[in-house]
């Protein structure tokens, strides 16, 4: 089955300084990949996704991701941190049967310092 | 594009009534929607997919005579909780798949953020 870890609650980082929220994988096939964030009594954003092609991926609000498969990682990651990025992230894996469902880490949630 | 609305945002409701919750895809059409419920603090826990004209599929442990879901239409799809308790106040969350989304990407409402008295 396919699963995502979080291995960290929380994550502070002082504004200015890089971050990285980790997420590391079980997949079964290919991994689809997928990163999220919530604010506060809102719905989820979408961030960005790893199919296939350059491990290094490009997303939404200046983040981005590194696929690592040795490591099976996917961390979140941003050079400059805002303090507007506190919010909670979600990692999550395609479910490779059936309907194709989303399998979706614990969440970390992100403090940014001002 | 890709924007999903939920409605009502939020909603009180006395123990023993029922609630409806509306998930609309407004600029795209979606072949499958998806229920979340989340509690404070924590993940999303998926409760049902539901595709367009079929009954939903539910998750393990989630009852579905008491969350009923019908996907009327590739825009709509609606969460009814029936004979609400207060155990069943919670954040719940909808989401849908494009038809045309290859890579399994889901939009995701707002939220509506339900408390039963």
């Amino acid at each position: 089955a396919q699963s995502v870890a979080q291995p960290e609650d929380q994550v502070n980082v002082a504004e200015g300084n890089p971050l990285t929220v980790k997420c590391t994988y079980s997949v079964s096939g290919n991994p689809y990949l997928f990163w999220y964030v919530q604010y506060p009594n809102r719905g989820l954003q979408f961030l960005l996704k790893y199919i296939t092609g350059d491990n290094l991926v490009k997303g939404s609000y200046g983040f981005e991701a590194e696929f690592n498969k040795s490591q099976t990682s996917f961390h979140l990651k941003k050079p400059s941190a805002l303090v507007s990025d506190s919010a909670l992230y979600f990692c999550a894996v395609r479910d490779n049967t059936g309907f194709q469902k989303l399998v979706f880490g614990t969440g970390t949630r992100l403090l940014v310092s001002p | 594009g890709a924007v999903v609305s939920q409605h009502p945002s939020r909603v009180i409701c006395k123990s023993g009534t029922s609630v409806k919750i509306e998930c609309r895809s407004l600029d795209f059409q979606a072949t499958t929607m998806f229920w979340y419920r989340q509690f404070p603090k924590k993940s999303l826990m998926l409760m049902a997919t539901s595709n367009e004209g079929s009954k939903a599929t539910y998750e393990q442990g989630v009852e579905k005579d008491k969350f009923l879901i019908n996907h009327a239409s590739l825009t709509l799809s609606t969460l009814t909780v029936t004979s609400a308790h207060p155990e069943d106040s919670s954040f719940y969350i909808c989401s849908a798949r494009s038809l045309t989304s290859g890579s399994g990407e889901q939009y995701f409402g707002p939220g509506t953020r339900l408390t039963v008295t």
